[in-house]
């Protein structure tokens, strides 16, 4: 168990639809980090908070958003869901500003699936 | 544009040999690499460390070497446990990138034959 809890496991939702995905980072860790695993593009790196600020952005879509909370919690919305959207979409969590040298710590994921 | 590369997707061992799986990277400004293991349904799990300055490091049966020069990394298993059996993905962090994004490679699935 890592410490990194993620709600809901399981999603299914219909195109067009939005939902909210949540991350509760372990105990003490400031950087939160979102990533998606799809079947052909593998692990990719969407984008960090730290501390509640955006700290870096990768390869999310504009249809993506996300932030994280004062509790430090975060959450990852998708809107206007395309069938591509379906994958496991991981939280990872670090101690502290995201330096080069901290290990990230993952979560269970969730596995969206639109249909 | 694949920066981080495990061109192997498996790799079978018998249980009590060593396992290495192998990992190439394109960007030399990464200076932090790390193993990661996934088991089906639930999230990568950290293995072990290694920072640019370094070639070598080492925890318990697992070992990690870093060959700078030819920007490749090697993950050496040993002995293999039939309970190593998982996918194996390496990650790189630093390369000029804004905060500590992780570029993982494709993975390789390992499998320990008792």
């Amino acid at each position: 168990d890592s410490g990194v809890t993620q709600t809901p496991k399981h999603l299914i939702t219909a195109t067009g639809q939005r939902v909210t995905l949540r991350c509760s980072p372990r105990s003490g860790d400031l950087s939160v980090y979102w990533y998606q695993q799809s079947l052909d593009q593998g692990l990719q790196f969407l984008i960090q908070y730290y501390n509640g600020e955006e700290r870096a952005k990768g390869n999310i879509l504009e249809r993506f958003s996300a932030q994280q909370f004062p509790d430090l919690h975060s959450e990852l919305n998708l809107s206007s869901l395309e069938l591509g959207d379906s994958a496991l979409y991981f939280c990872a969590s670090s101690a502290n500003v995201g330096l080069a040298s901290e290990t990230q710590y993952f979560g269970p994921g969730t596995r969206l699936l639109v249909l | 544009d694949q920066q981080v590369k495990q061109n192997s997707p498996s790799l079978s061992v018998q249980e009590g040999r060593i396992s290495i799986l192998n990992c190439d990277y394109t960007n030399s400004m990464f200076d932090y690499f790390l193993w990661y293991k996934k088991y089906p349904a639930e999230g990568p799990t950290f293995l072990i460390s290694i920072s640019s300055i370094k070639d070598k490091n080492e925890d318990g049966r697992f070992t990690v070497f870093l060959n700078k020069s030819a920007k490749h990394l090697s993950l050496h298993i040993v002995p293999s446990q039939p309970g190593d059996s998982a996918v194996y993905f390496c990650a790189a962090s630093g390369g000029g990138n804004a905060g500590n994004m992780l570029t993982f490679g494709g993975g390789t699935r390992l499998m320990v034959k008792p």
